[in-house]
């Protein structure tokens, strides 16, 4: 089955600085990335998703970038706020497996002022 | 519209108790699933539904049961709590793609559950 691995598992940056999650997946087949925030004690959010027919994609200030020779994926986030501070997680799955999601571990997002 | 919702929201157990977990949506969703969170291990997959009728089994299917007898519904049982399955335990559920993979899955707001 598929494996996902996300570092680093938090990551403190002042507001305004840049910050940078990466995830690795093991099966060639995954072909759908959604990345979803989950602020203390709420349900987890989608923020942004890639397929795999895409390099990049960019809303805002979110992006996420998709290596497929490489097996990996990251999300940027610019201009960070104190409102990012959340856990975030990556996601892997591919066609006809029910879009079934095999996440990371999460990345604990501390943005400080 | 509700989206999707949990019940009950807080739960403790003895040993051996059982229970049963309600997730409900409203949006006409095929796909419903039962994730539990615990710290450090992100998300699993527990059991899944592709529709009212149907499930299977997740990455960590032990100890528990689901049923899906109605489309907007998704029970999640356990027959005898273990302590082991202390955790917060989340819903989703999510539209049938169109000939490619994915699509978000809109998830409830979580029942925290203690097993005593």
């Amino acid at each position: 089955g598929e494996n996902v691995e996300q570092h680093p598992s938090t990551l403190s940056v002042q507001e305004g600085d840049s910050a940078v999650i990466k995830c690795t997946y093991s099966d060639s087949a995954s072909n759908y990335f959604p990345w979803y925030k989950q602020e203390l004690g709420k349900r987890p959010q989608l923020i942004i998703d890639i397929r795999s027919n895409v390099g990049e994609k960019k809303d805002q200030r979110i992006a996420v970038t998709l290596n497929k020779t490489a097996k990996h994926f990251s999300l940027h986030i610019t201009e960070t706020q104190p409102e990012d501070s959340a856990v975030y997680f990556c996601a892997a799955t591919s066609t006809g497996t029910a879009s079934k999601l095999t996440f990371g571990t999460g990345t604990r997002l501390q943005v400080t002022l | 519209n509700a989206g999707v919702t949990q019940t009950p929201k807080f739960r403790v157990l003895k040993t051996g108790q059982s229970m049963t977990l309600l997730c409900a949506q409203d949006m006409n969703h095929e796909y419903m699933y039962w994730y539990r969170q615990d710290p450090g291990m992100g998300l699993r997959l527990i059991h899944y539904s592709v529709g009212e009728g149907t499930t299977a089994k997740g990455e960590v299917p032990d100890g528990y049961n689901v049923s899906r007898l109605k489309k907007q519904n998704f029970l999640l049982g356990l027959e005898s709590a273990a302590p082991s399955q202390t955790s917060v335990y989340f819903c989703a559920s999510s539209s049938r793609p169109r000939n490619v993979a994915g699509g978000e899955q809109f998830f409830g707001p979580g029942t925290r559950l203690t097993v005593l």
